[in-house]
């Protein structure tokens, strides 16, 4: 059972528009929420992470927005270039626990 | 980027061998993790490690055995594979529990 589900699958922007990238968990003792962006060949690279006590954060053109009531937290990247085309992945845990639950990813592709 | 170096980066074997892969860092991190990646189902931890020979099963463990036996390295061993086992395998580190975990670059192993 995925315990935090991520969609779309693959996502298509132009440069200079906004990605968005959703995500929805069941666990309410989850406390953190990280993102990560890979690179092919790579290994997925922290992005930037919230944790249930702010409703956004900001990190230069990335941006994730927290839900708590509705269980969800999404990513925006703002003014999208080609350089972020990548596969994206949320993921949350809670305190005390060691396991990370990832979703299943985003493929972006930004177009030039 | 984080000091992890996994290795090797590429194997193939054949079912029924054993196969071990090993996980290098040099940031003396507390915690160590072992995660398989697989398409649909993102990345999910087999086995972490909280210290020297202190290890703990994770979310897909069957199959597999690790050992710690110094603060910088931790080995992920399939005493038999199987076709199932061909993933792609991700070392990650972090200081403490709940903590950003940072990855390598991964194993690609096919199992024929």
């Amino acid at each position: 059972q995925q315990q935090v589900k991520q969609s779309p699958q693959s996502l298509i922007v132009q440069k200079g528009g906004i990605s968005i990238i959703n995500c929805a968990y069941e666990n309410t003792a989850f406390d953190y929420f990280p993102w990560y962006q890979q690179f092919p060949g790579k290994g997925p690279a922290l992005l930037i992470a919230i944790r249930p006590d702010v409703s956004e954060k900001k990190e230069g053109r990335f941006t994730i927005s927290f839900n708590k009531s509705a269980k969800q937290f999404s990513l925006h990247i703002m003014d999208s270039q080609p350089g972020d085309s990548a596969t994206y992945f949320c993921a949350a845990s809670e305190t005390g626990a060691n396991n990370l639950f990832f979703g299943t990813g985003t493929r972006l592709t930004v177009i030039p | 980027d984080a000091g992890i170096t996994q290795s090797p980066r590429h194997k193939v074997t054949e079912t029924g061998t054993p196969v071990t892969l090993r996980c290098h860092q040099t940031e003396n991190h507390r915690y160590m993790y072992w995660y398989r990646q697989d398409p649909g189902h993102g990345l999910r931890l087999i086995h972490y490690s909280y210290g020297v020979k202190d290890t703990d099963k994770g979310e897909v463990s069957d199959g597999y055995s690790v050992s710690r036996s110094k603060t910088e390295d931790f080995l992920l061993t399939l005493e038999s594979a199987t076709s199932s086992q061909t993933s792609v395998y991700f070392c990650a580190i972090s200081r403490g529990s709940n903590q950003p975990q940072h990855f390598g670059d991964g194993t690609r192993l096919s199992i024929l």
